[in-house]
């Protein structure tokens, strides 16, 4: 099945200073990739979706100077977040979202990494 | 703006017993997801419903899909602690803006 690895699974830092986090996907190809926040019993966040070579596109209210996200490639998205403030301590999830037509059988299904637990401290 | 709302958002029940997650959502959709996620972990896919009066099931959990009420269900038959958990649905719009909305999660505590 599709595999998407999150790299680190757990950081913590310092205020002030930045943190980057690694989406992968390991066998096949996303042209596109979602980025949420998750605090402690509560539902998905929705932050940004990126889109391989383009700017991601943020939802509302996600400031897209402190959160930087890049999709370099088909396998790999970054979000870096910069000059971190403890209220940016969460649980971040990426997702995957498989490329190819439905028509073809291909699922546009989205898979989800383990998730990277921030700690700001 | 598409909504998903799911009810209830908190369920303690025996095992052995049977219940149902619903899940409205407040548009047209492509298509409508389940999840699992136990605490401190990812999310865990459990269903995927892509047409009206879609059913699945898997063990002793069977989804469904009514796109004319925009209403998904998840039922629980002869609940084991082990399904002990939190339950997402989430709806795509993939042919509009390319997102999964989701709603809040319902959390299962199932007492042995």
């Amino acid at each position: 099945g599709a595999v998407v690895s999150q790299h680190p699974s757990r950081v913590i830092c310092k205020s002030g200073t930045s943190v980057k986090i690694e989406c992968r996907s390991l066998d096949f190809q996303a042209t596109t990739m979602f980025w949420y926040r998750q605090f402690p019993k509560k539902s998905l966040m929705l932050m940004a979706t990126s889109n391989e070579g383009s700017k991601a596109t943020y939802e509302q209210g996600v400031e897209k100077d402190k959160f930087l996200i890049n999709h370099a490639s088909l396998t790999l998205s970054t979000l870096t977040v910069t000059s971190a403030h403890p209220e940016d301590s969460s649980f971040y999830i990426c997702s995957a979202r498989t490329s190819g037509s439905f028509l073809m059988g291909l699922s546009y299904e989205q898979y989800f990494g383990p998730g990277t637990r921030l700690t700001v401290t | 703006e598409l909504k998903v709302e799911q009810n209830p958002l908190f369920l303690s029940m025996q095992e052995g017993k049977n219940y149902t997650i619903y899940c409205n959502y407040s548009t047209t959709s492509d298509r409508l997801y389940w999840y699992r996620q136990d605490p401190g972990k990812s999310l865990e896919s459990l269903f995927v419903l892509l047409s009206n009066g879609a059913v699945k099931q898997e063990g002793r959990l069977m989804a469904s899909l009514d796109t004319k009420a925009r209403l998904s269900t998840l039922h629980i038959t002869a609940a084991v602690h082990d399904l002990s958990a939190t339950y997402f649905c989430a709806v795509d719009t993939l042919n509009r803006d390319d997102k999964i909305i989701f709603g809040k999660g319902t959390r299962l505590h199932i007492l042995p």
